[in-house]
């Protein structure tokens, strides 16, 4: 079957202005996240969704950051005003919630590069 | 999170098991070993995880020391695409991963 997705694979933006990434979990996943890897770094947790309750958002750097997932499935991740620490690889990962041991199934990511 | 400690990088063969350790002095009783891997420009790949058993899966076997501070992660056949970065991860249950620098493995032909 099809596994993540994420749109664009790569993003290059000039400082300032606004992004948004898309995620595309795996079908009858109810649970979702966003990670982030800059360069030479380990991943850094961003957010977390699960079905229908409050979004874990306490990975997000900054205000500048949000995210919304509609209808338990498509998810956008949104930068405004991008600054060049921005730039990295921004990963989505899915998984059921129910497993016990959370295994999560990560897309291919997109780059994302702050000029 | 439990600190983990892996060698930088490890070369292997193809054709021949790749035993890959993790340091994990500091787990405790609730905490489980995690494997991913991460092949360049992919995403992160699960591998396998384990409590105090050993474990095996179609992808590899993981060997945990009685004590629970350290453990090995084998690739029985190393291919040329097992070609990765591999992290090891210790941790309670929950959702929230986060990788250190991992153990670079290059199997060479």
């Amino acid at each position: 079957g099809a596994g993540v997705s994420q749109s664009p694979s790569n993003k290059v933006t000039e400082k300032g202005k606004d992004v948004e990434l898309r995620c595309d979990p795996i079908s009858g996943h109810t649970a979702l996240y966003w990670y982030r890897q800059s360069l030479g770094q380990g991943l850094e947790f961003l957010i977390y969704f699960q079905g229908n309750s409050a979004p874990d958002k306490s990975g997000l750097p900054s205000d500048r950051f949000s995210a919304e997932r509609t209808g338990g499935s498509v998810s956008t991740l949104t930068i405004q005003r991008t600054q060049q620490e921005d730039s990295a690889v921004y990963l989505c990962a899915s998984s059921f919630r129910d497993r016990g041991y959370n295994e999560q199934f990560f897309g291919p990511g997109t780059r994302l590069t702050v000029l | 999170d439990a600190k983990t400690t892996q060698p930088t990088s490890m070369d292997c063969a193809e054709g021949r098991a790749a035993n890959l350790p993790c340091n994990h002095s500091t787990i405790s009783g609730n905490e489980y070993v995690y494997w991913y891997r991460q092949i360049h420009s992919q995403g992160p790949q699960y591998i396998i995880h384990g409590l105090k058993n050993n474990e095996t899966n179609e992808m590899a076997s993981l060997i945990i020391t009685e004590d629970r501070k350290s453990s090995t992660l084998i690739l029985p056949h190393a291919t040329l695409r097992d070609t990765a970065v591999y992290y090891c991860i210790v941790r309670a249950m929950g959702y929230k991963l986060s990788f250190g620098a991992g153990t670079t493995v290059t199997v060479r032909a």
